[in-house]
């Protein structure tokens, strides 16, 4: 089982729409939870952190975070063509404290 | 603002040849981290730094190795390079270990290295 797992996709959203993306992770000790968006041959720059259970709200992003059933999510409103990228859910863990670890990514895709 | 700086941004070497990275992390940031991403998959922990120490390993080849210097710069090294080490590498800072709360993490633009 990987430490942290998202559905590859591709997520097919209509623009406007409200894009869902998901995330577990195994770790119980985890403490720090990111969201990553990375177009194809770009670096990943960080959309969200979120550090205790509930949501945290930035601009048209929402992060919800659930400690108790290690989870993680991230919410798009109003999306966007520009929105269409993969999007990268990374976990630190209390273990490994000076490294985040990456899932495998979710690509969405905003249809106009 | 200053940016993490990778250089160079490609590199083609062949086979058994020997490359060398070089990551210029964000001013005051002390910790940097090396990630390896091969297409279509995700970024890969190499090995991390914090004041100039090794903090963390990750699946960091032994033919790779790296450092980070008195000026918080950091090279990664790669020696005997094979056609799977062709990949994406990317450099990130940050101003402290990742686990404490607020420390974010910043990339750089990456280094893309071909092995032919």
């Amino acid at each position: 089982q990987k430490e942290v797992e998202q559905n590859s996709g591709p997520l097919s959203v209509p623009e406007g729409a409200i894009a869902s993306l998901n995330c577990t992770y195994s770790d119980r000790g985890s403490q720090s939870f990111f969201w990553y968006r990375q177009y194809s041959g770009k670096s990943p720059e960080l959309i969200m952190s979120i550090y205790s259970n509930g949501d945290k709200e930035d601009g048209r992003f929402t992060a919800q975070l659930n400690k108790a059933s290690q989870y993680v999510s991230l919410l798009i409103r109003d999306s966007q063509p520009s929105d269409s990228a993969t999007y990268l859910c990374a976990v630190c863990t209390e273990s490994s404290a000076s490294k985040i670890i990456f899932g495998s990514g979710t690509r969405l895709s905003i249809r106009p | 603002a200053a940016g993490v700086i990778q250089s160079p941004r490609h590199l083609i070497k062949e086979k058994r040849e020997t490359a060398t990275l070089k990551c210029y992390p964000i001013p005051r940031h002390d910790t940097v981290y090396w990630y390896q991403q091969g297409p279509g998959q995700d970024p890969q922990f190499l090995i991390s730094f914090y004041e100039k120490m090794q903090s963390d390993k990750g699946s960091i080849p032994d033919r790779f190795s790296a450092q980070q210097f008195s000026d918080y710069h950091s090279e990664l090294n790669m020696s005997s390079l094979e056609l799977g080490d062709s990949a994406l590498y990317f450099c990130a800072s940050s101003l402290g270990t990742a686990i404490l709360s607020g420390n974010t993490i910043y990339f750089g633009e990456g280094s893309w290295l071909t092995v032919v």
